[in-house]
């Protein structure tokens, strides 16, 4: 089993939409929670970080943890063409004062206009 | 302010060649990480540099894989003997200190393995 699976999608939505992106995970030492988008050919750009359990927003975009079900959540509001990509949920916990992120596979998103 | 740089932006290798792929951290950055992302899959942590110094290599294999941070220049990536399954996105990432995740990585573009 993984320590952290990701739908792969793709998922195709029309411009507009609400987009709702999830991941699941089975360490329960991860306190540390963030989502990467990646454009084709790029480099994964962070969009949002979390810490423990909890909502964050910013803009468009809302966080969501759910430790106890040990699963996040990224929803982006008012989607884009320009959201196609591909968005990674990423995690970690606090081991020996630094950061090893453990990936998700990503997930694919096509907003169509 | 530059970000991560990366280089080259694909590299071309035949099986038995080596392959050294460079890293420059942003400004004012010490701390390198390296993963390597196949296709379709995440990214999958290689090895943790400060400068001089390995801090955590788990991730990397034992063979042919090999990482330094010197004191002057880019970090680099070195896979000796490629093979096809050598054949990634490898992706360098910086950060201030070793609180990265409270500022966030910051990724370069990577550079695109090709073992022919």
């Amino acid at each position: 089993q993984k320590e952290v699976e990701q739908d792969p999608g793709p998922l195709s939505v029309p411009e507009g939409a609400i987009v709702s992106l999830n991941c699941t995970y089975s360490n329960s030492a991860f306190q540390y929670f963030m989502w990467y988008r990646q454009y084709s050919r790029k480099g994964p750009e962070l969009l949002m970080y979390t810490y423990s359990s909890g909502n964050k927003e910013d803009g468009r975009f809302t966080a969501q943890v759910d430790k106890s079900s040990k699963y996040i959540s990224l929803f982006i509001r008012d989607s884009q063409p320009s959201d196609s990509a591909t968005y990674l949920c990423a995690m970690s916990g606090d081991s020996g004062g630094y950061n090893k992120l453990i990936f998700g596979a990503g997930t694919r998103l096509a907003v169509h206009p | 302010n530059a970000g991560v740089m990366q280089n080259p932006r694909h590299l071309v290798r035949r099986r038995g060649q080596e392959a050294r792929l460079r890293c420059s951290p942003m400004k004012g950055h010490s701390h390198v990480y390296w993963y390597r992302q196949l296709p379709e899959e995440g990214l999958k942590f290689m090895v943790y540099l400060q400068k001089e110094n390995i801090i955590d290599e788990s991730g990397m294999p034992k063979e042919r894989f090999s990482a330094e941070f010197p004191k002057e220049g880019p970090s680099i990536l070195r896979i000796q003997q490629v093979v096809r399954g050598d054949s990634a996105a490898y992706f360098c990432a910086s950060s201030m200190d070793s609180g990265g995740l409270l500022y966030g990585y910051t990724f370069g573009s990577g550079t695109r393995l090709t073992v022919v």
